[in-house]
């Protein structure tokens, strides 16, 4: 099956720092990227969906200043979190999709803990 | 707006023995796909199985098998045969055919015991 993999796995930050979250897809070409948002014993919620080459486009709620999302190629996407607070603390899952209506891979996730 | 209902937070089956875990969801839509998927310790997503909501058969994979229920929007999930290694939190999901966007409900957690 398709491969996605995340970069970091796990990260610890201060309060007030930036934190960058990659998402590849490893053997095959992504069009469509999406980023959700675990919280513990929680359903995941999609934060956004990036289509390469455009803007992405955010859920209702999420903050497109804090959450920059950037898909500048088919097999990379990444998530950056701004000026990160402790309530920001959460697991992030990427999944990608050769297009938005195939089905999506999903990365392994990464663990973000701000201090 | 299309919702995703699981009722049970947590199930428990004993090894070689059959379960089965419910959804139900609520849309206007005609054309959407509903789909099952796994979320074991590793936190790795996996998908179990899909259903279109234009087929009227069953989805099955393996020991896994679904119970669509168009009118009743009803989606359930049994698993044949239990094994360990199906111990996981399963979460149902709903797209439409028109977006890509999937609903998940909150979960089902699931122990297999020996």
């Amino acid at each position: 099956g398709a491969v996605v993999s995340q970069h970091p796995s796990r990260v610890i930050c201060k309060s007030g720092t930036s934190v960058k979250i990659e998402c590849r897809s490893l053997d095959f070409q992504a069009t469509t990227m999406f980023w959700y948002r675990q919280f513990p014993k929680q359903s995941l919620m999609l934060m956004a969906t990036s289509n390469e080459g455009s803007k992405a486009t955010y859920e209702q709620g999420v903050e497109k200043d804090k959450f920059l999302i950037n898909h500048a190629s088919l097999t990379l996407s990444t998530l950056t979190v701004t000026s990160a607070h402790p309530e920001d603390s959460s697991f992030y899952i990427c999944s990608a999709s050769v297009d938005p209506y195939n089905e999506q891979f999903f990365g392994p996730g990464t663990r973000l803990t701000v201090l | 707006a299309q919702t995703v209902t699981q009722s049970q937070p947590e199930m428990s089956v004993q090894e070689a023995e059959t379960v089965t875990l419910s959804c139900t969801y609520d849309t206007s839509e005609s054309d959407y796909y509903l789909f099952w998927y796994k979320q074991p310790p590793s936190r790795q997503m996996i998908l179990v199985i899909r259903q279109e909501a234009y087929k009227q058969q069953n989805a099955t994979e393996n020991r896994f098998s679904v119970n669509f229920q168009k009118a009743a929007k009803s989606f359930s999930l049994k698993i044949s045969d239990s094994q360990l290694g199906d111990a996981a939190m399963y979460f149902c999901a709903y797209r439409t055919g028109t977006a890509s966007k999937l609903t998940f409900g909150t979960g089902t957690r699931l122990q297999v015991t020996l």
